[in-house]
């Protein structure tokens, strides 16, 4: 398909298991974001990467969150020893720059829910 | 620190009836977005709006950013079911790469 493209579309997991969530950007866009949202609510930036480098990773909640970005394209985000705290969608996006009139393309999303 | 701040936060209304959604903020941005988002799927852009005081139309909907740029509006005229949603604005601080979102406005339009 031609859109942003995450998988699994739900995660159900024990509290304390390692979980990976992937992203597939649409092809030749160079920016890719992740956010976090909570039940109904607006959406927490996560990181950004512009080609496989994350300049930013301030929004990432803690240490046992990471995120890589491999050839320029898929992204995992990496959840290890998770919390019920964790439970929420995750949502991946991208751009094909980062000008202000760059627009977004989300996926669906990966919702995580922690047991 | 919440940066956008979205009234109402939730709305219920008739169909036919028109309604506004407020995005506000004490900063500055260099331009602002807004999404529709359905249950179980991803935000989707409706506007861009980059020029303070820029009004954009899209149908039954018009958006126009401050004179300031630092609040926006989305007026929905005789709004109809298909319009229920989340609502969603997010901005780009000036020299930044990333968006901020709004709180969002859940709208819920009956028929």
């Amino acid at each position: 398909g031609a859109g942003v493209s995450q998988s699994p579309s739900n995660k159900v997991t024990e509290k304390g298991k390692d979980v990976e969530l992937r992203c597939d950007p649409i092809s030749g866009h160079t920016a890719l974001y992740w956010y976090r949202q909570s039940l109904g609510q607006g959406l927490e930036f996560l990181i950004y990467f512009q080609g496989n480098s994350a300049p930013d990773k301030s929004g990432l909640p803690s240490d046992r969150f990471s995120a890589e970005r491999t050839g320029g394209s898929v992204s995992t985000l990496t959840i290890q020893r998770t919390q019920q705290e964790d439970s929420a969608v995750y949502l991946c996006a991208s751009s094909s720059g980062t000008g202000d009139n760059q627009p977004q393309h989300f996926g669906d999303g990966t919702r995580l829910s922690i047991l | 620190t919440q940066l956008l701040e979205q009234s109402p936060q939730f709305l219920s209304i008739q169909e036919g009836e028109n309604l506004t959604v407020y995005c506000n903020s004490s900063s500055v941005f260099s331009s602002l977005q807004w999404y529709r988002q359905e249950p179980g799927e991803g935000p989707v852009l409706l506007v861009t709006v980059v020029t303070g005081g820029e009004v954009k139309k899209l149908k039954r909907l018009t958006f126009q950013f401050g004179d300031a740029r630092k609040d926006s509006s989305l007026h929905i005229t005789a709004a109809q079911p298909g319009d229920t949603g989340l609502y969603l604005c997010a901005g780009v601080r000036p020299g930044t790469y990333k968006y901020i979102f709004g709180t969002g406005t859940r709208l819920k339009v009956l028929a």
